[in-house]
């Protein structure tokens, strides 16, 4: 089944600086990798999508990129602020997957250092 | 706007008791899904459903059980608590077509077995 790993497990940047989240996945037919947000004592919430046909995808100062040959894509945040300190999950769908079932990644805690 | 609920934010019991946690929906979502919560392990799924009394396992089905017997809502059921089961429990909805595979999650349910 798919598989997902997420790295770093913690990130901590200064405040206006870019942070870069990076994911692996292992089912090569997987066509769907959204980013969760979840903020602290919070539910996770949708930041951005991307779908296997598109390579990069941008909405305002967040980011993703997919490399579906190297199988792996990447949540870029720019221009950092202290609302964005949060943890974030990459997830991964199967193509095919039943009730469009999503494999979280394990999460990265990002600190703002203001 | 989407409205996830789950039954209690914090439920305290006893090893060997059954437990139920109950989801529940508003928006005539078709899928619904349990995750658990741990530091460092991200969201893993327990159970999802795609329709009224249809369910499949997730990644982490052990010691669970669920019902679905309404659209609107998707329980879950510790049939006898054990102490590794202490977690946060999310329960999360979706749309599940092409239009759109959003996850919409609940606040959450931390359970303590003791």
């Amino acid at each position: 089944g798919e598989n997902v790993e997420q790295h770093p497990s913690t990130l901590s940047v200064q405040e206006g600086d870019s942070a870069v989240i990076k994911c692996t996945y292992s089912d090569s037919a997987s066509n769907y990798f959204p980013w969760y947000k979840q903020e602290l004592g919070k539910r996770p919430q949708l930041i951005i999508d991307i779908r296997s046909n598109v390579g990069e995808k941008k909405d305002q100062r967040i980011a993703v990129t997919l490399n579906k040959t190297a199988k792996h894509f990447s949540l870029h945040i720019t221009e950092t602020q202290p609302e964005d300190s949060a943890v974030y999950f990459c997830a991964a769908q199967p193509r095919g997957s039943s009730a469009s079932k999503i494999i979280f990644g394990s999460g990265t805690r990002l600190s703002i250092r203001p | 706007d989407v409205k996830v609920t789950q039954s209690s934010r914090y439920l305290v019991k006893r090893t060997g008791e059954k437990v139920f946690l109950e989801c529940v929906q508003d928006m005539d979502h078709e899928n619904m899904f349990w995750y658990r919560q741990d530091p460092g392990l991200g969201l893993r799924l327990i159970y999802f459903s795609y329709d009224v009394k249809m369910k499949e396992k997730g990644d982490i089905p052990e010691g669970y059980s669920v019902s679905r017997e309404k659209k609107e809502r998707f329980s879950l059921i510790l049939e006898s608590a054990s102490t590794n089961q202490t977690s946060m429990y999310l329960c999360a909805s979706s749309l599940g077509t092409s239009a759109s595979y959003e996850q919409y999650f609940g606040p959450g349910t931390r359970l303590t077995v003791t």
